[in-house]
């Protein structure tokens, strides 16, 4: 079965500063799915950013972007120029053949003013 | 379009009561999820539909649990005497088959006193 880790539960970060937050995974897979998602307070689950696991290149969505490494089964995300917005629950998720998504345990991310 | 919807927003019920959640996916999807969320976690799959059939339960879904999607459009999840354990959040997302584009609702929160 695929699991997802995520080893910080609480990260903080100045306001305008870049924060990185990580994220392993375990699959026996080679085609797969990853995806970061925000839950704000308000609850719903938002997509940040998507990666397709046989593409080397890392997506980048505006100030987000990962670090996908394949053989280390590692997926951080990068938040350059963090907002106050940007505070809220944060979490990696895997998925392959289009299935149901596995998600990790969740960082919740404080951005100080 | 307005999203994946989910009513109710809230629901306080005994112990041992039955309850039934509604999920409204976007319209054009074929497949609708539905997760669990409890504080502090990150979600985890209940089960999952592709238009009226039901393809995939997780053992989480004890024999309380039931859920239905009987015209492939909306669908519901009812637990049947409920246990303080069930208190959660129950997230509903829709997506189209085969593609990992997924939306998720606001969420039910249940309580079980």
């Amino acid at each position: 079965a695929q699991t997802v880790t995520q080893s910080q539960p609480e990260m903080s970060v100045q306001e305008a500063e870049t924060v990185t937050l990580s994220c392993t995974y375990d699959t026996s897979e080679s085609d797969y799915y990853l995806f970061w998602y925000k839950q704000p307070p308000s609850r719903q689950m938002i997509l940040v950013i998507r990666q397709e696991a046989y593409k080397q290149q890392n997506a980048t969505e505006n100030r987000f972007s990962v670090n996908f490494q394949k053989a280390a089964k590692s997926f951080s995300l990068k938040i350059s120029d963090s907002q106050l917005g940007d505070a809220a629950m944060y979490f990696c998720a895997y998925n392959n053949a289009g299935n149901m998504l596995t998600f990790g345990g969740g960082t919740r991310l404080m951005v100080k003013p | 379009d307005t999203g994946v919807s989910q009513n109710p927003r809230h629901k306080i019920t005994k112990r041992g009561q039955n309850v039934t959640f509604r999920c409204d996916p976007i319209s054009e999807h074929n497949r609708l999820y539905w997760y669990r969320q409890t504080l502090g976690q990150g979600p985890e799959f209940l089960t999952y539909f592709q238009n009226e059939a039901q393809l995939e339960k997780s053992r989480l879904l004890s024999d309380r649990f039931s859920a239905e999607r009987p015209k492939g459009s909306f669908s519901t999840l009812e637990i049947q005497r409920t246990e303080q354990g069930d208190s959660a959040m129950y997230l509903c997302a829709s997506s189209l088959a085969y593609k990992e584009h997924y939306t998720f609702g606001s969420g039910t929160r249940l309580t079980v006193v």
